[in-house]
């Protein structure tokens, strides 16, 4: 158990829809990283947080979106889903952001699939 | 912009069989390098990782040495076991951006199915 933790485990909707993943870090953690799995794509950077403030962006399409709260669990939104959105998505904490070096602790991830 | 090439699989193996798996990246300055594990409905775990020039990681029987004039980090384990049976990605994570950014995503492989037979 890596102390991170996602919800929901498995989320099926249907195209156009909108849904919201949750990740909670490890305690102490200030930064949290989006990143989703497919089998085209493969594991692919989304967007990272630290501290409640956007630092980075990867390959994020504009449909999607994320935030970090104050008590620094941070959640994506899907909006205006399409079939190829259908993937694992996996959030990873560590403690600060400024060191390469760092662990990232992945949760279990969401598995979302858009009918 | 960085990536991660790793050896195709599947990689199907008897239980005691010597195991490599090749990985080489392709980054500007020195990179930090990783290997994480992922069995069957469960997350990355991080099995090693190396963050300078011939600097070797290991865990759990498993080694990789950051290899800079080859660009590789192999991994490597004398005697695999069933329970190694997973999939293992290779990543890297970069220095600051020119920007002056911190940006210390994770980029990896396409991932390395691994089988091991009793």
């Amino acid at each position: 158990d890596s102390g991170v933790t996602q919800t929901p485990k498995h989320l099926i909707t249907a195209t156009g829809q909108r849904v919201t993943l949750r990740c909670s870090p490890r305690s102490g953690d200030l930064s949290v990283y989006w990143y989703q799995q497919s089998l085209d794509q493969g594991l692919q950077f989304l967007i990272h947080y630290y501290n409640g403030e956007e630092r980075a962006k990867g390959n994020i399409l504009e449909r999607f979106s994320a935030q970090q709260f104050p008590d620094l669990h941070s959640e994506l939104n899907l909006s205006s889903l399409e079939l190829g959105d259908s993937a694992l998505y996996f959030c990873a904490s560590s403690v600060v952001s400024g060191n390469p070096i760092e662990t990232q602790y992945f949760g279990p991830g969401t598995r979302l699939l858009v009918l | 912009g960085d990536s991660v090439t790793q050896m195709e699989g599947p990689v199907t193996l008897s239980e005691e069989a010597f195991l490599t798996i090749n990985c080489t990246y392709t980054a500007t300055g020195y990179p930090s390098l990783f290997w994480y594990v992922q069995y069957p409905g469960e997350g990355l775990q991080l099995l090693l990782k190396a963050t300078k020039a011939d600097d070797k990681g290991s865990n759990k029987g498993f080694e990789a040495t950051y290899r800079k004039e080859t660009t590789s980090f192999h991994l490597e384990k004398g005697s695999v076991q069933v329970s190694d049976s997973a999939v293992y990605f290779c990543a890297l994570s970069g220095p600051p951006t020119n920007s002056g950014g911190s940006n210390y995503k994770l980029t990896f492989g396409k991932g390395t199915l691994l089988t091991v037979n009793p």
